[in-house]
């Protein structure tokens, strides 16, 4: 079974510090990569999404991707006590028509005031 | 306002019982998924749908039914058979191209 690994922390970062999350993945063949945030007891809700190799910046956050290394990395700048959160990494599995998503286990984030 | 509404938001249950969750979207999108969340857990894929009255089993299909009979609802029979059903239920719906997910609120459900 296709894996998404990520460290389940908690990850504790002071405010306006960079947070760093990590992911990999083992199904060589995905396009997309997805960052999801979800607040304790809430629903997941989307950063970003990235499908190239690089860097993608939205605001405070950029996503990283390498598709060589199966790996891909959320960096949020300037760390606010309001992204303490879980986040989730998901890749989009490969094969034609597949719309299916895999959900890593998520890290948790504390940003300490 | 276009989104996701899922009911209930908690829901407790006997062993022994089948419970549905519904989930309706107004969004106009094609695709619709059932996950489950466990705590410390990702989510884990429990069935899904890419257009009405067909349906495909995910990760995890075994104790649960759906059925797909309009666009705009897909939900979500928690069996019996299910042996440990207490979780996070969450549906989404899928925008084509992206491929992101839209997230319902979610149903919390305990079995006593």
């Amino acid at each position: 079974q296709k894996e998404v690994e990520q460290n389940s922390g908690p990850l504790s970062v002071p405010e306006g510090a960079i947070a760093s999350l990590n992911c990999t993945y083992s199904d060589r063949g995905s396009q997309s990569f997805f960052w999801y945030r979800q607040y304790s007891g809430k629903s997941p809700e989307l950063i970003m999404f990235i499908y190239s190799n690089g860097d993608k910046e939205d605001g405070r956050f950029t996503a990283q991707l390498n598709k060589a290394s199966q790996y891909v990395s959320l960096l949020i700048r300037d760390s606010q006590p309001s992204d303490s959160a879980t986040y989730l990494c998901a890749v989009k599995r490969s094969g034609a028509g597949s719309y299916q998503l895999t959900f890593g286990k998520g890290t948790k984030l504390s940003v300490i005031p | 306002d276009g989104g996701i509404t899922q009911s209930p938001k908690y829901l407790f249950r006997k062993e022994g019982q089948n419970v549905t969750l519904s989930c309706e979207q107004n969004l106009n999108h094609d695709a619709m998924y059932w996950y489950r969340q466990d705590p410390g857990q990702g989510l884990r894929l429990i069935y899904y749908s890419q257009i009405v009255n067909d349906f495909q089993k995910g990760d995890i299909a075994e104790g649960y039914s759906v059925s797909r009979e309009k666009k705009e609802s897909f939900p979500l029979t928690v069996t019996s058979a299910q042996k440990n059903p207490t979780a996070f239920y969450l549906c989404a719906s899928h925008i084509r191209g992206t491929g992101e997910l839209f997230f319902g609120e979610g149903s919390r459900l305990t079995v006593l």
